[in-house]
């Protein structure tokens, strides 16, 4: 079975600061992988997804995300942060499998607070 | 805006009742999700329908069904309610049925079963 795992479900970092959301998956077969952004009150925003090619994936909002096939890894940084940034974030995953296709499994999800 | 639109935002209603939940997906998009989002269980996939056909069933319960129409809005009904079932539904809708298809998600229906 797939499944998605985030470490920290709270982030703390002061404005200006490298943020960094970790994210593994476990899947048995290669995964296409998604992070998410949830603001208060508000739906699910994708910000960027890795399906093939390069392992470095950049997003929208200055975020990027690395896959990291050795390590089982998708994790989520950005170089400085913005007050704008606080928000909840989903890392997910899908896979090619029979019953499950199109379906994206979601980690628990970090919440980032930015201090000023 | 993703595009995605829902109705209501908001539902209460009581335990043993019944609601229907709607969603509008973006203009061209033939695939329609549904996710429930809870404290206890986190973002789960429910069912996944593609140009009106049922494609994937996910952690559903059979007083639980949905639909997507010819003109490809879906509606999720709900009945029984219990208390558990208070939860923020989200609909996703994408272009087609492919793994790396971006799924662009609606704000989502907040249902409070008192």
């Amino acid at each position: 079975a797939q499944s998605v795992t985030q470490l920290g479900s709270h982030v703390s970092v002061s404005e200006g600061a490298l943020v960094l959301l970790r994210c593994n998956y476990s899947s048995s077969v290669p995964p296409y992988l998604f992070w998410y952004v949830q603001y208060p009150n508000q739906g699910l925003q994708l910000l960027l997804k890795y399906t093939t090619g390069a392992t470095l994936v950049k997003g929208i909002n200055g975020f990027e995300a690395e896959f990291k096939k050795s390590e089982t890894s998708f994790h989520l940084t950005k170089p400085s942060a913005h007050m704008s940034d606080a928000a909840e974030y989903f890392c997910a995953v899908s896979v090619a499998r029979g019953s499950t296709l199109g379906r994206l499994y979601f980690g628990r999800g970090t919440q980032l607070t930015v201090w000023p | 805006d993703s595009g995605v639109t829902q109705t209501p935002k908001h539902l209460i209603t009581a335990t043993g009742q019944r609601v229907t939940l709607r969603c509008s997906p973006r203009s061209g998009d033939l695939s329609v999700y549904w996710y429930q989002q809870s404290l206890d269980q986190g973002l789960q996939f429910l069912i996944h329908y593609y140009n009106g056909e049922e494609r994937a069933k996910g952690n559903i319960l059979e007083r639980f069904s949905a639909q997507q129409f010819p003109d490809l809005h879906s509606e999720l009904n709900l009945s029984s309610l219990e208390l558990g079932d208070s939860a923020l539904y989200f609909c996703a809708s994408s272009v087609r049925d492919r793994l790396t298809d971006t799924q662009y998600f609606g704000p989502g229906t907040r249902l409070t079963v008192l």
